[in-house]
């Protein structure tokens, strides 16, 4: 078993729309959890990260966080263009960083 | 400010040769982490070396080493390389370790290895 999941893309959404990505984890011992955005040929950028459980939110992102479950997910809001990249979860344990494979989001304009 | 810095960009190597990856902390980083990405995967942990000292190291082979110099600069070396080795490697840094000192990656360096 992978230690971070995401859910299989690729994810298309029309412009305006939300973008739904998913993730879980399988180390309960995780304390914190990570969106990376990683434009191809890039480097993962932050775009957010959460700590406690229930919603983060920031900007046109939210972040949910349910450590019961095991569950978090990204909300992107208003799709842009430019939104269109691979999303990455990670989980933080242990002094590193467990990524998940990445969910790639392409917004239709 | 400037950000994670790794050199060089791109770099290619031939199997069995040794390979030297530099990398730069944001300034006041103390913490330097690497990982490497191949295509289509996330991520995955290679070291981490906080104050010069390496705190974690994660599931790969003897031929990957690293250090992290006074000035929190870090190297990364690999030996004897493989084609499997082609990826890109990322340097990232934070300003402490812990769960809630989130990682700022470089641009990374694109390894091929023929």
């Amino acid at each position: 078993q992978k230690e971070v999941e995401q859910n299989s893309g690729p994810l298309s959404v029309p412009e305006g729309a939300i973008a739904s990505l998913n993730c879980t984890y399988s180390d309960r011992g995780s304390q914190s959890f990570f969106w990376y955005r990683q434009y191809s040929g890039k480097s993962p950028e932050l775009i957010m990260s959460i700590y406690s459980n229930g919603d983060k939110e920031d900007g046109r992102f939210t972040a949910q966080l349910n450590k019961a479950s095991q569950y978090v997910s990204l909300l992107i809001r208003d799709s842009q263009p430019s939104d269109s990249a691979t999303y990455l979860c990670a989980a933080y344990n242990d002094y590193k960083l467990s990524f998940g494979a990445g969910t790639t989001v392409t917004v239709r304009a | 400010d400037a950000g994670v810095t790794q050199s060089p960009t791109h770099l290619i190597k031939t199997r069995g040769q040794h390979v030297t990856l530099r990398c730069s902390p944001i300034s006041g980083h103390k913490s330097v982490s690497w990982y490497q990405q191949v295509l289509g995967q996330g991520p995955q942990f290679i070291f981490q070396y906080y104050e010069k000292e390496e705190r974690g190291r994660g599931n790969f082979p003897d031929r990957f080493s690293a250090r992290q110099f006074p000035n929190y600069s870090s190297e990364l070396n690999v030996n004897a390389l493989l084609l499997g080795d082609s990826a890109l490697y990322l340097c990232a840094s934070s300003s402490r370790t812990g769960y809630n000192s989130p990682l700022h990656f470089g641009n990374g360096t694109r390894l091929t290895v023929t």
